[in-house]
């Protein structure tokens, strides 16, 4: 399958913990972009890379939320000391152009 | 207001009806314009992609812009119920970089009976 890959699929965690989402964009995409979406809503936009550099983050993305993309690879999305509010579906996308590619995306539910 | 609306629906209409999807916008910047489907639990799928105003046809969808109006249309032809899901409309300004960052609809929930 060389569609964008998201893992775990699903979290449940305890408020106050961190939590780490990663995404692997389809090869030869050189542009990542994380997107949240909650129940009833569109995606929002919370962070792009361009190969390994974070271009761009959404001021949706507060001082505890992190993302790296080390190798212009894959990308991980950390979230610190969540909240029940972090509860959404986190979901990656990637692109070559305008067009972008989502995953399955992870589903965080913080209890 | 917000960037792009949508109705979020629910849509329900008998297997076989024309379906009619749409949004509108207001950043006049926009140039390219998205669907995709989203089933329930699952990420968005990419049906159609439009470069500025017109149309776009593929198999039963077609996809209109009118950027004179800042209006896209989303037609489905002769619906099946494997169509149930929810439509969501996306735009940009550019292509990639800091203006390629999608701005979406709701998402209007479709069902299609059979």
């Amino acid at each position: 399958d060389t569609g964008v890959s998201q893992n775990p699929r699903h979290k449940i965690t305890k408020r106050g913990q961190n939590v780490t989402f990663r995404c692997d964009p389809i090869s030869e995409h050189n542009r990542l972009y994380w997107y949240r979406q909650t129940l009833g809503q569109g995606p929002e936009f919370l962070t792009y890379f361009q190969n390994e550099a974070q271009l761009e983050k959404s001021r949706l993305l507060s001082d505890r939320f992190s993302a790296e993309r080390p190798k212009g690879s894959f990308s991980t999305l950390e979230i610190q000391r969540t909240e029940q509010g972090d509860s959404a579906m986190y979901l990656c996308a990637s692109s070559s152009q305008a067009t972008q590619y989502f995953g399955p995306g992870t589903r965080l539910l913080v209890l | 207001q917000k960037e792009v609306e949508q109705d979020p629906g629910p849509l329900s209409v008998p297997e076989g009806a024309i379906v009619s999807l749409n949004c509108t916008y207001s950043n006049s910047a926009f140039q390219y314009f998205m669907w995709y489907r989203q089933y329930s639990r699952k990420g968005p799928e990419l049906l159609m992609y439009t470069y500025s105003s017109g149309n776009k046809e593929d198999g039963r969808f077609t996809a209109q812009v009118d950027k004179s109006s800042k209006y896209i249309s989303l037609f489905i032809r002769d619906s099946q119920p494997s169509d149930s899901a929810t439509y969501l409309c996306a735009m940009t300004a550019g292509d990639g970089g800091s203006q390629g960052n999608l701005i979406f609809g709701k998402g209007t929930k479709l069902s299609v009976k059979p």
